[in-house]
């Protein structure tokens, strides 16, 4: 499969623990990104990355969030001392750089759901 | 702030009909556009894109028409069929490598 993969598909934590998600994005691509989204809810915007230059974080990212792509290819995104309010469907997308716009390509993304 | 919305959030068609989903915009300097479908606990899927410098694009049963002078996005799809039940949403975004910005979404129910 040379789709966007994300891993785990699923998560349950306690409050208060914390959470690391990964994604493999389409192996050409050099732009991923990060979309929380919650139940009857499009897609929120958290952050992208550009190769491995984080370029861009949504004010919704707080302090507790870190995303990294260290070489350029796959990325994770970690949750410190999760909250109740942190449940939701985090969605890695990813596109490749062109003259214009790009197509975002989604993941099946983590479901977290805190405790 | 500006952001995309949604005029009907569901839409219930009998099988074999034309669905028509709307999407309102607010932001006039957005110059490209996705739809993407949803289906339950996967991911958005790409269904078909179109910059603002055209008003229609056609692509496998499905058309988007924009319509810049009242910012609205519409997706139709011929002859619909079970498997096109999912919630779709349209994505704006500005400008290359900027976020896309999603409306809330839209489900779609087909009656056999």
């Amino acid at each position: 499969d040379t789709g966007v993969s994300q891993d785990p598909r699923h998560k349950i934590t306690k409050r208060g623990q914390n959470v690391t998600f990964r994604c493999d994005p389409i192996s050409e691509h050099n732009r991923l990104y990060w979309y929380r989204q919650t139940l009857g809810q499009g897609p929120e915007f958290l952050t992208y990355f550009q190769n491995e230059a984080q370029l861009e974080k949504s004010r919704l990212l707080s302090d507790r969030f870190s995303a990294e792509r260290p070489k350029g290819s796959f990325s994770t995104l970690e949750i410190q001392r999760t909250e109740q309010g942190d449940s939701a469907m985090y969605l890695c997308a990813s596109s490749a750089q062109q003259t214009g716009h790009e197509k975002l390509f989604f993941g099946s993304g983590t479901q977290l759901s805190v405790l | 702030g500006e952001s995309v919305g949604l005029h009907l959030p569901t839409l219930s068609v009998q099988e074999g009909d034309n669905s028509i989903i709307n999407c309102a915009y607010s932001n006039s300097a957005s110059d490209y556009f996705i739809w993407y479908k949803q289906e339950s606990g996967k991911g958005p899927q790409f269904i078909i894109d179109i910059r603002s410098n055209m008003d229609k694009r056609q692509g496998q049963r499905v058309t988007v028409l924009l319509n810049k002078t009242v910012k609205h996005l519409s997706l139709q799809i011929a002859a619909t069929q079970p498997g096109d039940s999912a919630v779709y949403f349209c994505a704006e975004n500005i400008r290359p490598g900027q976020n896309f910005v999603f409306g809330p979404g839209t489900r779609l129910s087909v009656l056999p």
